[in-house]
């Protein structure tokens, strides 16, 4: 049973334009949200996260959206730039410490 | 800082032998760590998670008597696969969890990872 799931495998985007990456849950009671980079024969890289009492955080280029209403949250990175080239992990606990569940992963190619 | 470290980064091993692998928090006190596994192009799944001096709590369907885990202090953690076969082949990943001067757990810090290959 995936309680995150990532339903888009792949998303190519051009240098300069937005990324939107989408990731959806189903346990109400996940309490903490992050998203992690990873590339390839690497561990994943903390980028940002946001806890379930707002709806939206910012940190430079990212900014992570959370509608609980919708068990939905997403990534929004703008400008995006050939570096962001990766693949882009959601996940969720139960807490800000503690166990992470993870969404399968999407992998972001931006083009110059 | 939040540097995680982990040894071997990549081993082969023959099918019934058994590989030990490290994770170390290198700048910090690590007051648990997790042990992840990630087959290709899927998600990583939690396996354990491991608290220094006690025993580690494995998910449902991991076999603790397969994948030990011992956290000896509070900046290494191994995971031994033992009498490893060619299922297990995987990329192992390690991650870090610390407190910060208030006591508020942090973000997990993740190691490099460990592609394991059993022949």
């Amino acid at each position: 049973d995936q309680q995150v799931k990532q339903n888009s495998p792949s998303l190519s985007v051009q240098e300069g334009r937005i990324s939107i990456l989408n990731c959806d849950y189903t346990n109400s009671m996940f309490d903490y949200f992050l998203w992690y980079k990873k590339y390839p024969a690497e561990g994943p890289t903390f980028l940002i996260s946001i806890s379930s009492i707002k709806d939206k955080n910012e940190d430079g280029r990212f900014t992570v959206f959370l509608n609980k209403s919708a068990k939905h949250l997403s990534l929004h990175i703008v400008p995006s730039q050939p570096g962001d080239s990766a693949v882009y992990f959601c996940a969720a606990a139960y807490n800000q410490g503690g166990k992470l569940i993870f969404g399968q992963g999407t992998e972001l190619s931006v083009k110059p | 800082g939040a540097v995680v470290s982990q040894h071997p980064s990549r081993v082969i091993c023959k099918s019934g032998t058994s590989v030990k692998i490290e994770c170390r928090s290198l700048d910090f006190q690590a007051t648990t760590m997790f042990w992840y596994r990630q087959f290709p192009k899927q998600s990583l799944m939690l396996m354990a998670t491991s608290n220094e001096g006690s025993k580690a709590t494995y998910e449902q369907g991991v076999e603790k008597d397969k994948f030990l885990i011992n956290h000896a202090s509070l900046t290494l953690s191994t995971l031994t696969v033992t009498s490893a076969h060619p299922e297990d082949s995987s990329f192992y990943i390690c991650s870090a969890e610390t407190a910060d001067t208030s006591g508020r757990t942090d973000t997990q810090y993740f190691g490099p990872g460990t592609r394991l290959t059993v022949l």
